[in-house]
């Protein structure tokens, strides 16, 4: 069966500290893969796109990682802020649908 | 970054009756638009895909009869939960991406809390 798996416990960080959260998939071929963030009753927000054959992306504080063969994707935080605590979802773009995990709850403590 | 705006954010009906969901793109055409439901701490599930000026494309386990989603114009998509129950309770979302020349890039509503009572 298909799978998208991210830690459903939630990472507590020292402000300043490099957050890592981890995507999984299983039975997926994704043409790329995103990263979002949503906070309590809102919607989710885009952060980040790698394609396939991408190996890294950065966007300022942020860097994602993507292994195809390990069918698994990184996503970084460096100098981690307490602004930064959130939910952050992985996503993948596959049959022209995107397909989420359950997120990954942050907390960046000052 | 392109903006979808969600209405209601918050409705409470009592069992039985309907209830109808805005979803607009306010400064681009969107000619796909996804509605997920979400449930306390759990991942956004895919309920359908609706594509501007044809019949939407539910995913397996959602009843089209019970979510009805009419994608009339480039802008607008509605949700209308049909005869909502309280298991119908929940957190609607619904996202939109551009077409020609997109990145990829979804953009989300704000979002729909839904209690029937």
């Amino acid at each position: 069966s298909q799978k998208i798996e991210q830690n459903s416990e939630a990472l507590n960080i020292q402000e300043g500290k490099t957050a890592t959260l981890t995507c999984n998939y299983t039975n997926y071929s994704p043409a790329y893969l995103q990263w979002y963030r949503q906070d309590p009753g809102r919607g989710p927000v885009f952060l980040l796109l790698i394609r396939e054959n991408e190996k890294e992306k950065r966007k300022e504080r942020l860097k994602v990682t993507f292994d195809t063969t390990l069918k698994q994707s990184l996503f970084h935080i460096t100098a981690s802020q307490p602004a930064d605590s959130a939910t952050y979802l992985c996503a993948l773009y596959n049959f022209n649908k995107f397909y989420f995990g359950s997120g990954t709850k942050l907390n960046v403590k000052p | 970054g392109a903006v979808v705006s969600q209405h209601p954010s918050r409705v409470i009906c009592k069992s039985g009756t309907s209830v109808k969901i805005e979803c607009r793109s306010l400064d681009f055409q969107a000619t796909t638009m996804f509605w997920y439901r979400q449930f306390p701490k759990q991942s956004l599930m895919l309920m359908a895909t609706s594509n501007e000026g044809s019949k939407a494309t539910y995913e397996q386990g959602v009843e089209k009869d019970k979510f009805l989603i009419n994608h009339a114009s480039l802008t607008l998509s509605t949700l209308t939960v049909t005869s909502a129950h309280p298991e119908d309770s929940s957190f609607y979302i619904c996202s939109a991406e551009t077409g020609t020349g997109n990145t990829g890039e979804l953009f989300f509503g704000e979002g729909s809390r839904l209690t029937v009572l």
